[in-house]
């Protein structure tokens, strides 16, 4: 059963930090791998799509990384602002069945 | 564009009460699906379909029932209502069920008493 762990749950950084949110899962035969955003009573938004055969994906500050074989993925954000602050979850779909398994999120604060 | 809409936003149920949540997705998308989200517990697929008139069962189906009469709407049932079912309920789509990004709605935010 594919599990997929988030760490640290929350974190706290001062704004203009570069910094890196993590996700691993214990299944390697995914499909694709999703980050995704959530802001405080609101829905998710997809920030980054990685398919199986690609190693990152890149959209404006943030850049997300692919290492199957050890079962983890990085969210890379550069130069953070306040209005990075939300929930960032990860999500994995596997190659059976073709669900979407998530990732408890990382709750994430950047202080002015 | 309005993506994918839930409906309604917030319910005040009573244990076994019955109620239904609507999702309707403009973007003419094949798949459909139903999650709930608990504190510490991220999110947890219900329901999904693959296509109009398809529906499957998801991690915890329990206590639910779904129906794709239309492509455009998913609807989620509670037929007799338990307090463990007090969360938020989201409704996603996609385009297919593989390499494109899920389109969530805004989320349906439900209390049983």
């Amino acid at each position: 059963k594919q599990e997929v762990t988030q760490i640290p749950a929350a974190l706290s950084v001062p704004e203009g930090e570069n910094l890196v949110l993590n996700c691993s899962f214990t299944d390697s035969a995914i499909y694709n791998l999703q980050w995704f955003r959530q802001d405080p009573g609101k829905g998710l938004t997809s920030l980054l799509l990685i398919q199986s055969s690609q190693r990152e994906q890149t959209s404006g500050r943030l850049n997300a990384s692919l290492d199957k074989s050890s079962g983890r993925s990085t969210l890379y954000i550069a130069a953070s602002q306040p209005g990075d602050s939300a929930t960032y979850l990860c999500a994995v779909r596997g190659n059976q069945g073709g669900k979407l398994i998530f990732g408890q999120g990382t709750e994430l604060s950047v202080k002015p | 564009n309005a993506g994918v809409t839930q409906t309604p936003k917030f319910r005040v149920l009573k244990t076994g009460q019955s109620m239904t949540l609507l999702c309707a997705q403009d973007m003419n998308h094949e798949y459909m699906y139903w999650y709930r989200q608990d504190p510490g517990m991220g999110l947890r697929l219900i329901h999904y379909s693959v296509g109009e008139g398809t529906t499957a069962k998801g991690e915890v189906p329990d206590g639910y029932n779904v129906s794709r009469l239309k492509k455009q709407n998913f609807l989620l049932g509670l037929e007799s209502a338990a307090p463990s079912q007090t969360s938020v309920y989201f409704c996603a789509s996609s385009y297919d069920g593989g390499a494109n990004v899920l389109t969530f709605g805004a989320g349906s935010r439900l209390t049983v008493l």
